[in-house]
């Protein structure tokens, strides 16, 4: 069964220093996997994917996202973290194959804070 | 930039009544999806929609939920009878056609249902 584990409710950085959330998976077949981030009364917003080639990924804002299969792990990051980036974020995946329209598992959210 | 809007953003109702929960999709999108998040759970996917048809359901989605496409616009989540446990933020989201290859998908900011 397709799961996503997000095993921090909660993590708080200051300012400035680098950021990581971390995310889990669990999947059959070749994962796709998603980073989103929602912002309080707003929507999720997408940040990147990871579908296939390099292992590391850049997306909005200047986040980043490293896909490791062994450990089936892609976590979040950022190397200089900002007040502004404190929300929601949210990792999912989807099967690469054998899946028509693209149904998401989510893990739980992770709360970022960024202390000025 | 395009977005996905819904409406109404907070719906109270009673147990038992009837619940529309509307959607505007981005217009160029072929795919549509309903997901819902309980509080504090995770965000978990009810149903895709493609070509004026339930492509995909999850278990959730039994036969009090029903999904429809009115016009070339809205996309629309109905629950005939509801429960206190369908208390919830349900989430619409679009995505592109695009032939092999997977899109991220494009959220609403959500309904908050209360049913009480």
């Amino acid at each position: 069964a397709q799961s996503v584990a997000q095993p921090e409710d909660q993590v708080n950085v200051a300012e400035g220093n680098p950021l990581t959330v971390k995310c889990t998976y669990s999947v059959s077949g070749n994962p796709y996997l998603f980073w989103y981030v929602q912002y309080p009364n707003r929507g999720l917003q997408f940040l990147l994917k990871y579908i296939t080639g390099d292992n590391l990924v850049k997306g909005s804002y200047g986040f980043e996202a490293e896909f490791n299969k062994s450990q089936t792990s892609f976590h979040l990051k950022k190397p200089s973290a900002l007040v502004s980036d404190s929300a929601l974020y949210f990792c999912a995946v989807r099967e690469g194959r054998g899946s028509t329209l693209g149904r998401l598992y989510f893990g739980r959210g992770t709360q970022l804070t960024v202390w000025p | 930039e395009p977005e996905v809007t819904q409406t109404p953003s907070h719906q109270v109702t009673q147990m038992g009544q009837e619940v529309i929960l509307r959607c505007v999709p981005i217009s160029n999108h072929l795919y549509f999806y309903w997901y819902r998040q309980i509080l504090g759970q995770k965000v978990e996917f009810l149903v895709s929609f493609y070509n004026n048809e339930i492509s995909e359901k999850s278990e959730i989605f039994d036969d009090q939920f029903s999904v429809e496409r009115p016009d070339g616009s809205n996309f629309t989540l109905k629950i005939r009878s509801t429960k206190l446990e369908d208390s919830a933020m349900y989430f619409c989201a679009s995505s592109p056609l695009q032939r092999g290859s997977y899109n991220e998908q494009f959220f609403g900011p959500g309904t908050r249902l209360t049913v009480l």
